[in-house]
């Protein structure tokens, strides 16, 4: 089956850094996203990584490593707007997108 | 760019009815579109897919008959849950993919609660 793994919740302390992990198993591979959702608010796009390495964008960074079936989520200098839930999903062979069960990140002042 | 819109963003109809919501690409063609339904504290959960002019795949254990869907051009997708009923209260959002895109475009959702 097809399976996407990531902690339930995470706890960080404001201007701290956090890294959320991602493992996958899915059948194909066709990219990884990270989204970022508010309570009560559709998820919006963070990253996209569908080579190996490491994505940097401002503050946030996204990993992959496809031998792995791994990739995690950087958050830098962590404001309290950054408490949310953040989703890890890979799109299989046919570019279905296949999500995670999200991490809630707890950010404390 | 790579606006999707959601219309109703929330609404209450009573146990039996039906209630349509709209999704919309704004700025962009959308060849494929996703609808979703998240309950609380839960991750998202595929409805269904749909690709213009054709008939919707829906995912297992999801009714077809009770969640229809109709995307009948490239910026509008509808879905009309028939006789609701309280269970059917959630979060549904819809997102859109256009051509050769590998990012859907999330619409802000539509919060149903079915009384």
């Amino acid at each position: 089956g097809q399976n996407i793994d990531q902690p339930t919740e995470m706890t960080a302390t404001e201007g701290a850094i956090v890294q959320i992990n991602c493992t996958y198993q899915t059948s194909g591979f066709n990219g990884l996203f990270w989204y970022q959702q508010h309570a009560g608010e559709a998820p919006t796009f963070l990253s996209y990584n569908v080579l190996d390495g490491l994505e940097e964008k401002g503050r946030f960074s996204s990993f992959l490593s496809r031998s792995k079936g791994y990739s995690y989520l950087l958050l830098k200098e962590l404001q309290m707007k950054d408490s949310a839930s953040y989703l890890c999903a890979v799109t299989d062979s046919n570019y279905q997108l296949i999500w995670g069960a999200g991490t809630k990140l707890i950010i404390k002042p | 760019g790579a606006v999707v819109s959601q219309h109703p963003s929330r609404v209450i109809c009573k146990s039996g009815t039906s209630v349509k919501i709209e999704c919309r690409s704004l700025d962009f063609q959308a060849t494929t579109m996703f609808w979703y339904r998240q309950f609380p504290k839960q991750s998202l959960m595929l409805m269904a897919t749909s690709n213009e002019g054709s008939k919707a795949t829906y995912e297992q254990g999801v009714e077809k008959d009770k969640f229809l869907i109709n995307h009948a051009s490239l910026t509008l997708s509808t879905l009309t849950v028939t006789s609701a009923h309280p269970e059917d209260s959630s979060f549904y959002i819809c997102s859109a993919r256009g051509t050769g895109d590998h990012e859907q475009y999330f619409g802000p959702g539509t919060r149903l609660t079915v009384t």
